[in-house]
């Protein structure tokens, strides 16, 4: 399975875009890049997901590089609801199991 | 349409002692799925069920068992408790076919 490398912290202004790089430089063609969010002691939250094509849903974008070895998730307009643990998890698609590392703690602040 | 909840939210148990937390859906999802998260860290698949009357172990099985009692419920049991047992425990499930895993509240463990 392909690691995800995360920096462990970020700060974001509200009302600013929240950027959130991900590196998996040994992922495989068949597997897809997830983002889950965890907010203080809540179950994990589905973001998004991607193959190779750049995503958008009514939560967040997601832009692969061409050769799939980082990702980077954008909030647009971060708010503080924002504030939470952010998962990359790289998975094949039929695979059932994720796998979460320690992610990124992203703060937004007034 | 409750989603996925989880039974008890707290529970405090003496080493040796056995529980079995509870945990249904009510999405109609077939694969359900057993999580623990320790402190500062990311979760980690105990077990989970692809679909009903399936079972499989995840990362971390030792120690526990599980029962896909019907489609809706996935139980989780520990039947001789340890300290290192101490955790938050999360149950997910997710329809067949698409990608994305719902999660419950967590039930808080603590084993003394």
């Amino acid at each position: 399975d392909a690691k995800t490398t995360q920096p462990p912290s970020m700060d974001c202004a509200e009302g600013r875009a929240a950027n959130l790089p991900c590196n998996h430089s040994t992922i495989s063609g068949n597997e897809y890049v997830y983002w889950y969010r965890q907010i203080h002691s809540q179950g994990p939250q589905y973001i998004i997901h991607g193959l190779k094509n750049n995503e958008t849903n009514e939560m967040a974008s997601l832009i692969i590089t061409e050769d799939r070895k980082s990702s980077t998730l954008i909030l647009p307009h971060a708010t503080l609801r924002d504030t939470a643990v952010y998962y990359c998890i790289v998975r094949v698609s039929n695979d059932y199991k994720l796998s979460f590392g320690a992610g990124t703690t992203v703060t937004v602040r007034a | 349409n409750a989603g996925v909840t989880q039974t008890p939210k707290f529970q405090v148990l003496k080493t040796g002692q056995s529980m079995t937390l509870q945990c249904a859906q009510d999405m109609n999802h077939n694969s359900m799925y057993w999580y623990r998260q320790d402190p500062g860290m990311g979760l980690r698949l105990i077990y989970y069920s692809a679909s009903e009357g399936t079972t499989d172990k995840g990362e971390v099985p030792n120690g526990y068992n599980v029962s896909r009692l019907n489609k809706r419920e996935f139980s989780l049991r520990l039947e001789s408790a340890a300290p290192s047992q101490t955790s938050v425990y999360f149950c997910a499930s997710k329809p067949a076919q698409q990608y994305e895993q719902y999660f419950g509240p967590g039930t808080r463990l603590t084993v003394t």
